[in-house]
């Protein structure tokens, strides 16, 4: 099973919006497409963002949102914060008792 | 609060064998599958592992099967990963993770901080 595709950086200035897609096949997104998508800061433990494609933990900003299409989910983080900048994973369920992440993309604030 | 803290990382030779622990804290360890979670340096997540809440079900990433286990004791709150035939390509910081929700639906919901396992000559 190959890594989920992610775009390797995306940046922006402080109150825009970015979009990290996170692209894989009828396999796995296209199916099993209730994806999380996780944070991860330098050093630091991964923390879960969203789950069920569009769902937020408690705790984490309404700034950021998921959707999905085709075989690509989608995360989106709006009125980008300094606090954003960090690296950021998703994840798909492929059958089988398998997981997959994406490969990762560093968010810049620039 | 939910508390998982990994230990037994360390440097370990080609071949070797190394065994990961993680102590879970403040949520009902039985009621939950857990998953070991790993990344090498300076690059991303990968899932490992899998045991389902009862233990009955375990499963694994196919360049470390047969040479990982993974386990778990509901009475001592515990969650295991024995590491044996060690190929420097296990070089990583392995997670343990607790797993929430369906297998299709479900999600991360809480990390350790990690141990680092270095294999090397």
């Amino acid at each position: 099973q190959s890594a989920l595709t992610q775009p390797a950086s995306v940046s922006g200035s402080p109150g825009q919006s970015i979009t990290i897609s996170c692209t894989g096949t009828s396999s796995d997104v296209g199916s099993y497409y209730l994806v999380s998508w996780y944070q991860q800061n330098p050093g630091k433990a991964p923390k879960v963002v969203l789950f069920e494609g569009t769902k937020r933990p408690s705790g984490v900003s309404n700034r950021f949102s998921g959707s999905r299409s085709g075989n690509t989910a989608s995360l989106t983080i709006s009125g980008l914060q300094a606090e954003d900048e960090a690296d950021y994973y998703c994840c798909s369920y492929v059958g089988g008792n398998h997981w997959v992440f994406g490969g990762g993309t560093r968010l810049t604030v620039l | 609060q939910v508390l998982l803290v990994e230990s037994g990382g360390g440097v370990v030779q080609p071949g070797g064998s190394l065994r990961l622990s993680c102590a879970a804290s403040g949520f009902t360890f039985r009621g939950h599958g857990m998953h070991w979670v790993r990344q090498a340096p300076g690059k991303g997540l990968e899932w490992v592992a899998l045991i389902w809440f009862d233990g009955s079900d375990t499963d694994y990433v196919d360049s470390v099967k047969g040479r990982f286990t993974i386990s778990r004791d509901n009475f001592g709150n515990t969650l295991s990963l024995q590491m044996n035939s060690l190929r420097a390509e296990d070089t990583a910081v392995y997670y343990c993770a607790r797993f929430d929700g369906s297998n299709s639906a479900g999600y991360f919901n809480s990390w350790g901080q990690g141990t680092l396992v270095t294999v090397s000559s």
